[in-house]
């Protein structure tokens, strides 16, 4: 079963347009991690944040910004002002206790941000 | 700081034909993920070293892969032999003792079977 949800599969947008990424996780751990990663076309994977399963306070870095809700099992995603360089795959990841804290990935959102 | 290196980053094999992948984590990094990545798909593990013990190669197709990290530093990763259903990314990453950290991912070996 899939346990990191992420519904959007491409999401386009055009530059200085906010955008929201989704994602949606479970697990019956009680510890657990949460992951954004960018992949750029060049295809490395880019560690964007890391959050852990007691610290629900979101999270803003430059035009980046994460919304940790427990209650729904989310972890979405916010470019604010998106700008073309931010077009690339983003995956959201879990890793949990019981699985060594391996990262189980999401399918990724692919987003397009044009001039 | 290097980043995680791997080698080659692309292949292209006939099936049948053996390849094999490298992985030179970061300095002091004691955990290695191998992980799989199909076109479209967040990747998926493959294997995970915590130095050079396999810790958890339950997703690993063991009739015709292999990977080994002797003396706990770099890796490899084998197909023998490959199959046009292997033609996919294959990305090395390592993390610190302290699990918590994040993982760092290398470029990856993009093969291609035909």
């Amino acid at each position: 079963a899939q346990k990191v949800t992420q519904a959007q599969t491409e999401i386009s947008v055009v530059e200085k347009e906010d955008v929201t990424l989704d994602c949606v996780y479970e697990t019956r751990d009680t510890t657990y991690y949460l992951f954004w990663y960018k992949q750029p076309p060049s295809g490395e994977l880019v560690f964007l944040i890391r959050r852990n399963s007691f610290d629900e306070q979101n999270e803003i870095s430059g035009r980046y910004s994460w919304n940790f809700q427990k209650s729904t099992s989310s972890f979405n995603f916010t470019i604010t002002a998106s700008q073309v360089v931010d077009s690339a795959v983003y995956f959201c990841a879990l890793s949990e206790v019981n699985s060594g804290y391996a990262l189980n990935f999401g399918k990724g959102t692919s987003l397009l941000v044009t001039p | 700081e290097a980043g995680v290196v791997q080698s080659p980053r692309y292949k292209i094999i006939e099936k049948k034909q053996p390849v094999a992948f490298w992985c030179n984590p970061i300095s002091g990094h004691n955990t290695l993920y191998w992980y799989l990545q199909n076109l479209g798909q967040g990747p998926e593990l493959l294997i995970r070293y915590e130095n050079e013990e396999a810790v958890d190669d339950s997703q690993l197709p063991k009739d015709r892969f292999s990977a080994e990290r002797l003396k706990g530093v770099d890796s490899t990763l084998k197909i023998q032999p490959a199959e046009l259903g292997d033609s996919a990314v294959y990305l090395c990453a390592s993390s610190s003792r302290d699990t918590n950290t994040e993982a760092f991912f290398g470029q990856g070996t993009r093969l291609t079977v035909v």
